[in-house]
């Protein structure tokens, strides 16, 4: 069965990197698009970005751009978000969720089960 | 890239009808029929309930049907349920191979 299975929390610092992982199984991970979305607590949902696996093509929401770097694996069929220079408005959940084969398949029915961000000095 | 409008609240009563409204711009909802809807729980990942504005994934309930008008996309949800009380979010492509989500609406069942 499909899983999409992410990184544990993590606890960074004002002006720190981040990278948080996203490890596919049960399907041929380069078939599939790979959307990055985040929630920052009782907010809304915010796409950030889309990576597909086969050749590693990427595009970003303008509000990242220069910040998030999207990178793939495909010998473990692993899906990287790096977000750079971070701020407390960071904080959030951060999913990766499984697209389709094309670039204009939005996030799917698969989602990872989310990676708690924080942000704090 | 801006954010979809939606209603912050919807309420109905069990079995009532309620319509959750998404607008855009002509850059995204009104150029492509490229909208889906999301289901969430709290503290549980999204679930796609609507793709390409009407077409429902396998296993989602026929209570829920999808549509649009010009830059305004639309949910529905009929005969509403209990179990139906959740955050609901529209999303739309953008083009450039950007996507672009609403600000979310929570449904309440009375």
């Amino acid at each position: 069965q499909v899983q999409l299975v992410q990184s544990g929390a993590e606890v960074k610092k004002p002006g720190a990197s981040l990278k948080v992982s996203c490890k596919a199984s049960g399907y041929t991970f380069t078939n599939y698009y790979m959307h990055w979305v985040r929630q920052a607590p009782g907010q809304g949902l915010e796409w950030m970005g889309i990576i597909n696996p086969s050749g590693g093509s990427t595009s970003y929401a303008q509000k990242f751009q220069g910040r998030v770097t999207l990178t793939r694996d495909t010998s473990t069929s692993t899906v990287y978000m790096e977000l750079s220079s971070l701020r407390s408005e960071d904080t959030a959940v951060y999913y990766c969720a499984r697209g389709g084969t094309v670039t204009t398949s939005p996030p799917g029915g698969f989602w990872g089960q989310g990676t708690l961000v924080t942000v704090s000095s | 890239q801006s954010t979809l409008t939606q209603p912050a609240s919807v309420s109905g009563s069990p079995g009532q009808s309620i319509t959750i409204s998404c607008t855009g711009t002509s850059s995204d909802v009104g150029s492509y029929n490229l909208v889906s809807w999301y289901q969430q729980y709290p503290g549980k990942a999204p679930k796609l309930m609507i793709y390409e504005v009407s077409k429902r994934p396998s296993g989602v309930s026929d209570r829920f049907s999808g549509s649009k008008s010009g830059n305004t996309a639309s949910l529905t949800l009929s005969g509403l349920q209990a179990e139906d009380e959740a955050d609901y979010y529209c999303c739309s492509y953008a083009g450039s191979g950007t996507f672009v989500f609403g600000i979310g609406t929570k449904v309440t069942v009375l």
